[in-house]
C-alpha cells in the first residue's frame, strides 16, 4: 500500500532553516511528482513547489523562491523540503503530497498525502 | 495568482441533508478543479478532480459540477463521517496552484 511517512515536529528560531523529509513506499518512486503544501493554523493549504523524482527537476511558487529547496534521494526514495530564513509566519503543518499523474506528466492535484510535519517558529 | 473563494465558510446541517458548497475562481480555469475533505489533525483527502470526476473509493453521494469560474460540491444525504472541512484547489494555472479558504460542515 502506497504511503508517505514524514519526519517529526520541529521547533526553530527565526532566521534558522528546517529540513523535512518524506519517505515514500508502496509505489515506484520515480513514477509520480511530489509536491509540498503547507497549512498555517486555521488557514487553507498553500502550495510551495514540487519535484520530478526521475530527474530532480523542481518548480517553486514565486512566494518561496530563494527560500525553499526541494530535493530527493533516489537510493532511499525520500523527498526533502528545506525552508530557510524562517519567520514566525512560517509556523505551519508541512505536507508532502503525491501528484496523481504518472511518468513525468503531472496532473497538478494530489491523491496521496503524508500525515504532516508541524514546524513551529518561536524565539 | 488565481484566487479561490469558497462559500459559505461554515455550514450547519443535519444527517440526511443535501449540502452544496460553492467555489469561485478569480479567472477562468476550465474544468481544472479538485475538491478535498479534511478532518481535524489529518491531511486533506482527494474527493473529486477535473471538476466532476469522482476519485476511486469516494462515495457516490459526493458530486462536483462547474467550469470556468464557478464550481459546486454537493453531498446528497449527509452522513456522520462527512462532518469536516472541504477545500477546492485550482490547477488551471499551475504557477502557483491555489486553494480556497475552506468550508466547515458542522452538525446542526
Amino acid at each position: 500500500q502506497a504511503q508517505l511517512v514524514q519526519s517529526g515536529a520541529e521547533v526553530k528560531k527565526p532566521g534558522a532553516s528546517v529540513k523535512v523529509s518524506c519517505k515514500t513506499s508502496g509505489y515506484s518512486f520515480s513514477k509520480h511528482c511530489m509536491h509540498w503544501v503547507r497549512q498555517a493554523p486555521g488557514q487553507g493549504p498553500e502550495w510551495m513547489g514540487y519535484i520530478n523524482p526521475s530527474d530532480g527537476d523542481t518548480t517553486y511558487a514565486q512566494k518561496f523562491q530563494g527560500r525553499v529547496t526541494i530535493t530527493r534521494d533516489t537510493s532511499t526514495s525520500v523527498v526533502y523540503m528545506e525552508l530557510s530564513s524562517l519567520r514566525f509566519d512560517d509556523t505551519a503543518v508541512y505536507y508532502c503530497a503525491r501528484d496523481q499523474g504518472e511518468w513525468e506528466l503531472p496532473f497538478w492535484y494530489f491523491d496521496l498525502w503524508g500525515r504532516g510535519t508541524l514546524v513551529t517558529v518561536s524565539s | 495568482d488565481i484566487q479561490m473563494t469558497q462559500s459559505p465558510s461554515t455550514l450547519s446541517a443535519s444527517v440526511g441533508d443535501r449540502v452544496t458548497i460553492t467555489c469561485r475562481a478569480s479567472r477562468g480555469i476550465g474544468s481544472w478543479l479538485a475538491w478535498y475533505q479534511q478532518k481535524p489533525g489529518k491531511a486533506p483527502n482527494l474527493l473529486i478532480y477535473k471538476a466532476s470526476s469522482l476519485e476511486v473509493g469516494v462515495p457516490s453521494r459526493f458530486s462536483g459540477t462547474g467550469s470556468g469560474t464557478e464550481f459546486t460540491l454537493t453531498i446528497t444525504s449527509l452522513q456522520p463521517d462527512d462532518f469536516a472541512t472541504y477545500y477546492c484547489q485550482q490547477y488551471g494555472n499551475f504557477s502557483p496552484l491555489t486553494f480556497g479558504g475552506g468550508t466547515r460542515v458542522e452538525i446542526k
